[in-house]
């Protein structure tokens, strides 16, 4: 069975603190790895898709990196707009995407 | 582009009543999704979609129904609410493309 497990669950940062979240899966033929950020009351923003060990994606401050075990989503110098739940899935043989929890990211000013 | 649309936005019903949640994408995507998501679960996949005319099964459909008879929509039925049935619906579709996924805004339902 496919499974996705997000650390922390929450964390919160000061403006211009840089981190990272962590995302840990299993699953059988990995097609693809996939983050997305939700903001409240809103429906998940697609941002990043990896499909390979080694692979590497940035998008403004974020950049999101994959090994065969997991994948981590680094922030540098976050803004307060950067604040949202940041969520992980992904998609195995079976083609169906199986969801992380989610990490909740507060960016401070 | 609309995108991915939903509606209503907001909905309350009473145990046992049944209802359709609407979900409409103007991207001829053929892969289309419900998923709900409930605290502390995450998004858990509902039934899906590959094209008009054929749906499956996800994580957890009990309880709900879909069809697809046009690539656009993809209705949701509820037969028979339960309380358990209290969540956020998300409606998505794939651009198989860009392996892009477009989520709607979502429908928050209360089941009484």
């Amino acid at each position: 069975e496919d499974q996705v497990t997000q650390s922390p669950e929450a964390l919160r940062l000061q403006e211009g603190e840089s981190s990272s979240l962590n995302c840990s899966y299993t699953v059988s033929g990995l097609r693809g790895l996939f983050w997305y950020r939700q903001d409240p009351g809103k429906g998940p923003e697609f941002l990043f898709t990896l499909y390979s060990a080694g692979e590497e994606k940035e998008k403004e401050r974020l950049k999101a990196t994959l090994t065969k075990k997991e994948s981590f989503l680094h922030i540098t110098a976050p803004k307060p707009e950067d604040s949202a739940t940041y969520l992980c899935a992904v998609q195995g043989g079976s083609e169906k995407l199986v969801f992380g929890k989610g990490t909740k990211l507060t960016v401070n000013p | 582009n609309a995108g991915v649309t939903q509606t209503p936005k907001f909905q309350v019903l009473k145990t046992g009543q049944s209802m359709t949640l609407q979900c409409a994408q103007d991207m001829n995507h053929e892969y289309m999704s419900w998923y709900r998501q409930d605290p502390g679960m995450g998004l858990r996949l509902i039934h899906y979609s590959v094209g008009a005319g054929i749906t499956d099964q996800g994580e957890v459909p009990n309880g709900y129904n879909v069809s697809r008879s046009t690539t656009e929509d993809f209705p949701l039925r509820l037969l028979s609410a339960a309380p358990s049935q209290t969540s956020v619906y998300f409606c998505a579709s794939w651009d198989s493309d860009t392996d892009t996924q477009y989520f709607g805004p979502g429908t928050r339902l209360t089941v009484l």
